[in-house]
């Protein structure tokens, strides 16, 4: 089956360590997206990619990096410059057509940093 | 820019009740509307949606129409069950085609035997 995966489900880090999350679809999926999700705040878009080597910012990119080398992965690093990195990280896809195909999720991944 | 309010939760509701959610939407043009699912611990599905004024998105005895006089786009289902509780999250594509949605923040939705 068709899908994407997030690994790990739970990460635990050190304040001041980088830390990357994987993000991989086979669902040939065009675009490729990061979520932050808090309590009460629903998502905020970190980055997004619409094609391989190429990704912009979303709302809250600061002390965040990513990179698109190959169309099926997508992995965001969570840097120290982040300065409130525990959350609820959401990966998603989607192909060209937004609009009769919109965007398809992950299991997440729960990182929290002490 | 761009926006859409939920009605705040949590909901709770006995089994069989009536739901409905309400959810608004700022937007110039015309968007694309989707009510999306997140149950315990997992990612977020897509329940429904409607692409032009009008629409009536259903899946699973849910349904939504999108009501551009309103700018609204509020959740129903006429019986709920425990399966149902999740938090629910509206959200829009500005325009067809469009690689970005807005989110509402989220009702959570707890239904009871």
């Amino acid at each position: 089956d068709g899908g994407i995966t997030q690994s790990p489900k739970y990460l635990f880090r050190k304040e001041g360590q980088n830390v990357t999350l994987s993000c991989e679809q086979n669902l040939n999926h065009d675009a490729m997206y990061w979520y932050r999700q808090d309590p009460g705040q629903g998502l905020r878009l970190i980055y997004y990619s619409q094609i391989v080597n190429d990704f912009q910012k979303g709302d809250i990119a600061e002390g965040y990096s990513v990179s698109r080398e190959k169309k099926e992965s997508f992995p965001l690093t969570v840097t120290s410059a982040q300065k409130n990195p525990t959350a609820f990280y959401l990966c998603a896809s989607s192909p060209r057509d937004m609009a009769n195909s919109p965007l398809h999720f992950g299991n997440g991944t729960r990182l929290t940093v002490t | 820019g761009d926006s859409v309010t939920q009605m705040e939760g949590p909901v709770t509701l006995s089994e069989e009740a009536f739901l409905t959610i309400n959810c608004t939407y700022t937007a110039t043009g015309y968007p694309s509307l989707f009510w999306y699912v997140q149950y315990p611990g997992e990612g977020l599905q897509l329940l429904l949606k409607a692409t032009k004024a009008d629409d009536k998105g259903s899946n699973k005895g849910f349904e939504a129409t999108y009501r551009k006089e309103t700018t609204s786009f509020h959740l129903e289902k006429g019986s709920v069950q425990v399966s149902d509780s999740a938090v629910y999250f509206c959200a829009l594509s500005p325009w067809a085609g469009s690689y970005q949605l807005t989110f509402g923040k989220g009702t959570k939705l707890s239904v009871i035997p």
